[in-house]
């Protein structure tokens, strides 16, 4: 049990393209997700929090309108990387949590590429 | 601010040695700590998480333990086989339920 899908695990974009990524937990009902962002060769760094039904709440540094968070259902959240541009390239990493943050459980991670 | 850092960086071995690999952390008030696999371009396989309370936790080839007093939790694989090549990413759970991770060490296990 506890299987987090992320969708799509790879997406190529041009430059000024906004680009969205589905969060979906399959088998439970997610109170909270998390999204998290990784660089080539570095860990994990926190974006954002969210809450089902709540607004996202967002690290220090990371541009909400730039980084739009939708956690619309218990099993569903999303994030959507509008205007992307190169500097955006990343991997996106999703996880949700039954309740509380103490355990996650992630999804597969999506590599974008900003053209 | 709870930091956490990860040693080696990297390390390469000969298939069937056992290894260790470290994690340290900044501040010992955390809920848990996990050990996770990262292949590459992956997402995260959980792989043993120690409660605070605990000492070890154990799981097949993989053996987790925690000082949290010294802000310390070792991995542990025995016979390494060329599957383990991967990164392995320890990660804390401090008091505001918020996951810190370290920068991951990558193993490339030679057959």
């Amino acid at each position: 049990g506890a299987v987090v899908s992320q969708h799509p695990s790879r997406v190529i974009c041009k430059s000024g393209t906004s680009v969205k990524i589905e969060c979906r937990s399959l088998d439970f009902q997610a109170t909270t997700m998390f999204w998290y962002r990784q660089f080539p060769k570095k860990s994990l760094m926190l974006m954002a929090t969210s809450n089902e039904g709540s607004k996202a709440t967002y690290e220090q540094g990371v541009e909400k309108d730039k980084f739009l968070i939708n956690h619309a259902s218990l099993t569903l959240s999303t994030l959507t990387v509008t205007s992307a541009h190169p500097e955006d390239s990343s991997f996106y990493i999703c996880s949700a949590s039954r309740g509380g943050g103490y355990i996650q459980y992630f999804g597969a991670g999506t590599r974008l590429s900003v053209l | 601010k709870q930091e956490v850092t990860q040693i080696p960086a990297a390390l390469s071995v000969p298939e069937g040695e056992n290894l260790v690999l470290n994690c340290s952390f900044t501040d010992s008030a955390i809920y848990n700590l996990q050990w996770f696999r990262q292949d590459p371009g992956k997402g995260l396989t959980s792989l043993l998480l120690i409660q605070s309370s605990q000492r070890e936790q154990t799981s097949g080839r993989l053996n987790a333990s925690l000082d949290k007093s010294s802000g310390r939790s070792t991995l542990y694989i025995a016979a390494s086989q060329p599957g383990d090549s991967a990164t392995y990413l320890c990660a804390v759970v401090d008091a505001g339920q918020n996951f810190v991770f370290g920068p991951g060490t990558r193993l490339s296990v030679l057959p």
